[in-house]
């Protein structure tokens, strides 16, 4: 199975920071890679997806980027409604694996 | 709109059996992947199975192969796991889950709200 490593496991941070969040692959992945956002007692929601391509209705100061075995998450000016924990995704191999979370705290 | 609603949940003891639905609407079900992902109380995600569209394929992650069953009726826009030898470590809210480009192999979009299993005597 392919394990998806994320660090760290939570970040606190105050509104208008930038937030970055890192996922590793334990083998090449190419850019099969999605990150979801959960917010509590919420199903996830897909931010990112082919490791860089915004999904559609999600806000632009989300982006994402790698390939191969290092992908990261950027919140460019966190706002209040992105305190959440963000999950990444593998789609390459199955089992399709995910991160351990990482948890966006307000500091 | 895309919807996904899970039925069947509920408190099951040790080694007894369970039966989860996911009723679908908004997309052409039968072209879709979709898949079943649990999450364990106050922990993260795991990928437990999914089905292609027309069912030919079926893949589980190895702590449920041979006790789960993931299914499908496409003419019911329902996708189905069967549970049994149900144990304490399954005990977790389950998403139902769309392929989003309708491959196996893909990231989800939507995801359900959940059905909570508990497994416990």
């Amino acid at each position: 199975d392919i394990q998806m490593t994320q660090s760290p496991s939570s970040v606190s941070a105050s509104v208008g920071d930038r937030v970055t969040i890192t996922c590793r692959a334990s083998q090449g992945i190419s850019s099969r890679l999605a990150w979801y956002q959960q917010k509590p007692g919420k199903a996830p929601k897909v931010l990112i997806y082919a490791a860089s391509s915004l999904q559609s209705g999600v806000p632009s100061r989300f982006s994402g980027s790698g390939s191969g075995t290092d992908f990261t998450l950027t919140i460019s000016s966190l706002q209040p409604e992105d305190f959440a924990t963000y999950y990444c995704q593998q789609s390459n191999i199955f089992p399709l694996t995910f991160g351990g979370g990482t948890k966006v705290e307000i500091k | 709109e895309v919807q996904l609603l899970e039925s069947g949940g509920g408190l099951v003891q040790p080694g007894g059996s369970l039966r989860l639905s996911c009723a679908a609407s908004g997309f052409i079900f039968s072209s879709y992947a979709m898949s079943w992902v649990r999450q364990a109380p106050g922990r993260g995600l795991e990928g437990v199975s999914i089905i292609s569209g027309n069912a030919a394929y079926t893949y589980y992650v190895d702590s449920v192969k041979g006790r789960f069953t993931i299914s499908r009726d496409n003419s019911k826009n329902t996708l189905y796991l069967q549970m049994t030898n149900l144990r304490a470590e399954d005990t977790a809210l389950y998403y139902c889950a769309k392929a989003a480009t309708g491959n196996v192999f893909d990231w989800f979009d939507p995801w359900g709200q959940g059905t909570l299993v508990t497994v416990s005597s």
